[in-house]
């Protein structure tokens, strides 16, 4: 079955940075599209941008433009997702959830079990 | 930016009727998505292209999309349908994905 395995949580001061991973089982990892989304503690979800496994490319929600980097690694199918300089309001759990085959496929599904990051001095 | 306006909240009793509304400009015009987030867990898509379900949901989940709404329905609701739920869209006009503001349901 297809599966999204996330790293474990962190704890960052701010202005530094995180990397958050997401292992896809189950299907043709370059196949798929992958998405982070985020969601701040009591708060609803935040689309912070999306990544091609095949080739690549990204493509990132203006609020994270500069700050957010999305990568893949083909031969363990992980995707990757950086953060910088890290700010209390990034306190969040983050979550990988796999795209469709093609960019009509606008929707997520599955998710990965989330991972919590949590800036604080 | 898209806005997409859910209400904060609804309540229903077992058995009956849950509707979640997800309010856009011109909705109908977009394909809406709906997910299921219980306390703790990763969302679920219930719904995708406004009115389809995934393998393994109930057909007590139902969608509908037109004008400036998009619908969310629980038929026959259960004790373990308790959770919030948000909608989603593509916008195209500024490639973005942008989920509604989420619905928590009670179950009275």
């Amino acid at each position: 079955q297809v599966q999204l395995v996330q790293s474990g949580a962190e704890v960052k001061k701010p202005g530094a940075s995180v990397k958050v991973s997401c292992k896809a089982s189950g299907y043709t990892f370059t196949s798929y599209y992958m998405h982070w989304v985020r969601q701040a503690p009591g708060q609803g979800l935040e689309w912070m941008g999306i990544i091609n496994p095949s080739g690549g490319s990204t493509s990132y929600a203006q609020k994270f433009q500069g700050r957010v980097t999305m990568t893949r690694d083909t031969s363990t199918s992980t995707v990757y997702m950086e953060l910088s300089s890290l700010r209390s309001e990034d306190t969040a759990v983050y979550y990988c959830a796999r795209g469709g085959p093609n960019v009509d496929y606008n929707w997520f599904d599955p998710w990965g079990q989330g991972t919590l990051v949590t800036v604080s001095s | 930016s898209y806005v997409l306006t859910q209400p904060p909240s609804v309540s229903v009793a077992p058995g009956q009727t849950a509707r979640i509304t997800c309010g856009g400009n011109n909705i109908g015009s977009k394909s809406v998505h709906w997910y299921q987030q219980k306390p703790g867990q990763a969302p679920v898509l219930v719904v995708y292209d406004d009115s389809d379900r995934p393998s393994g949901i109930p057909e007590r989940f139902s969608g509908s999309n037109s004008g400036n709404t998009a619908t969310l329905t629980i038929s026959r609701v259960e004790a373990g349908d308790e959770a919030d739920y948000y909608c989603q869209v593509w916008d195209s006009s500024s490639d973005h994905y942008v989920f509604g503001t989420g619905t928590k349901v009670t179950v009275l």
